[in-house]
């Protein structure tokens, strides 16, 4: 069964730094997402992207955010300067087109950031 | 705006157990609710859903029913195996986010011994 896969599971950065964490979505997927849980905290929506751009994001998603597709198969989340209260398990997920009508979201395995 | 609110956890049964996790929820219009389920070390997994009130959803042996007037959505299963030992979620996805943006409960551990 085709899954969302997320690299690396686990990254260690010292404050200020920029990290890049990387998701494979499902290859015939076109919504891709970026949430994350603070630890002991609610899974949070950070952004959602479709065609290439932003089409909605959330109040954590500052300028210190970005998203990138860069080729057929990558879609990343960049941290520019990273601050302590960045440390928090970051999910991707992906989504199909509207031909399938589905409302299913399809979700990795999550990469923990630990910012120091 | 929307919000989900589960039972606080952890929850701890013994296996053949009945279990229920509750889920209530806020959100204007009729949204779409969904369970998920995170096993240790893996990424978060539909378990269930349902799309319109009274809808009941049902897999694995789990049922949730989509319920308007109380505005909950309360996971069961009527015996619990070691196996189902995870973290649960409830989410919503609200009317009119074309985008598909899904609003989480803050999770239930569930721990099901021997």
């Amino acid at each position: 069964e085709p899954e969302v896969t997320q690299t690396p599971s686990h990254q260690v950065t010292q404050m200020g730094q920029e990290v890049i964490l990387r998701c494979v979505p499902i290859s015939n997927h076109l919504y891709f997402y970026w949430y994350r849980q603070i630890l002991g905290q609610k899974v949070e929506f950070l952004v959602s992207f479709y065609n290439n751009e932003i089409s909605e994001k959330s109040e954590i998603f500052d300028d210190q955010f970005s998203v990138e597709r860069p080729d057929g198969s990558n879609f990343t989340l960049k941290i520019r300067s990273t601050k302590l209260e960045d440390s928090a398990m970051y999910f991707c997920a992906s989504r199909p087109t509207p031909v399938t009508s589905t409302d299913t979201q399809y979700f990795g395995p999550g990469t923990r950031l630990t910012v120091l | 705006g929307n919000s989900v609110t589960q039972m606080e956890g952890p929850v701890t049964l013994s296996e053949e157990a009945f279990l229920t996790i509750n889920c209530t929820y806020t959100a204007t219009g009729y949204p779409s609710l969904f369970w998920y389920v995170q096993y240790p070390g893996e990424g978060l997994q539909l378990l269930l859903k349902a799309t319109k009130a009274d809808d009941k959803g049902s897999n694995k042996g789990f049922e949730a029913t989509y319920r308007k007037e109380t505005t909950s959505f309360h996971l069961e299963k009527g015996s619990v195996q070691v196996s189902d030992s995870a973290v649960y979620f409830c989410a919503l996805r609200g009317r009119g986010t074309s985008y598909g943006k899904l609003t989480f409960g803050q999770g239930t551990i569930l721990t099901v011994h021997p």
